[in-house]
């Protein structure tokens, strides 16, 4: 199975911060890539899909980027209501495998 | 506005079964391959398993093989996941998920709002 690995696993930024999260894949998985928002008590939200591609109707803070190993999640602004956990996930094999998840908390 | 939503649940003994269901509305479930996704009490999320539109392609998790069984009544807009001998690790939330593909890419959208499972004594 391939594994994915995110950093950090936790992650405390103010309001306004750019805060990136990283994910690096055990081998080559090209662009197949997908990163998930949890809020508390709730099902995972797609936000980007195919590592780059934002999902219709999230927001133009959130990115993602990165090819091969090592992917990047990006939000531009931070706001309060983007606490949550992000888990990345890659497609390239069977089974899809998800990352630890990185834990977003507002310092 | 598509939705899905599983039942199911419970409380159940080591070495018991219990079935899930997860009923989808709002899109033609019968053109869409479907998922289930667990998630452990404060864990990350595995992948349990994938049926296709027509269930002739089925997948499962080597910690499931065997013991768990996917399937689809797709005149019911219905899926489903029979759990048998489980174990105290199967404890989790139990989320159905629509399986998105195209052109080589896909992803999981949208998810259910989760059914919990707990195996105990």
């Amino acid at each position: 199975d391939i594994q994915m690995t995110q950093s950090p696993s936790s992650l405390s930024a103010s309001v306004g911060d750019r805060v990136t999260i990283t994910c690096q894949a055990s081998q080559d998985i090209s662009n197949y890539l997908n990163w998930y928002q949890q809020k508390p008590g709730k099902a995972p939200k797609l936000l980007i899909y195919d590592a780059s591609n934002l999902e219709t109707g999230v927001p133009s803070r959130f990115s993602g980027s990165g090819s091969g190993t090592d992917f990047t999640f990006t939000i531009s602004s931070l706001q309060p209501e983007d606490i949550a956990t992000y888990y990345c996930q890659q497609y390239d094999n069977l089974p899809p495998t998800f990352g630890q998840g990185t834990k977003l908390e507002i310092k | 506005e598509v939705q899905l939503v599983e039942s199911g649940g419970g409380l159940v003994k080591p070495g018991g079964s219990l079935r899930l269901s997860c009923a989808a509305s709002g899109f033609t479930f019968s053109s869409y391959s479907m998922n289930w996704v667990r998630q452990a009490p404060g864990k990350g999320l595995e992948w349990v398993s994938s049926i296709s539109s027509s269930s002739s392609y089925i997948y499962y998790a080597d910690s499931v093989k065997g013991r768990f069984t996917i399937s689809r009544d797709n005149a019911k807009n219905s899926l489903y996941l029979q759990m048998n001998s489980l174990r105290a690790e199967d404890t989790a939330v139990y989320y159905c998920a629509r399986h998105i593909a195209a052109a080589g890419i896909y992803w999981f959208d949208p998810w259910g709002q989760g059914t919990l499972v707990t195996v105990s004594s």
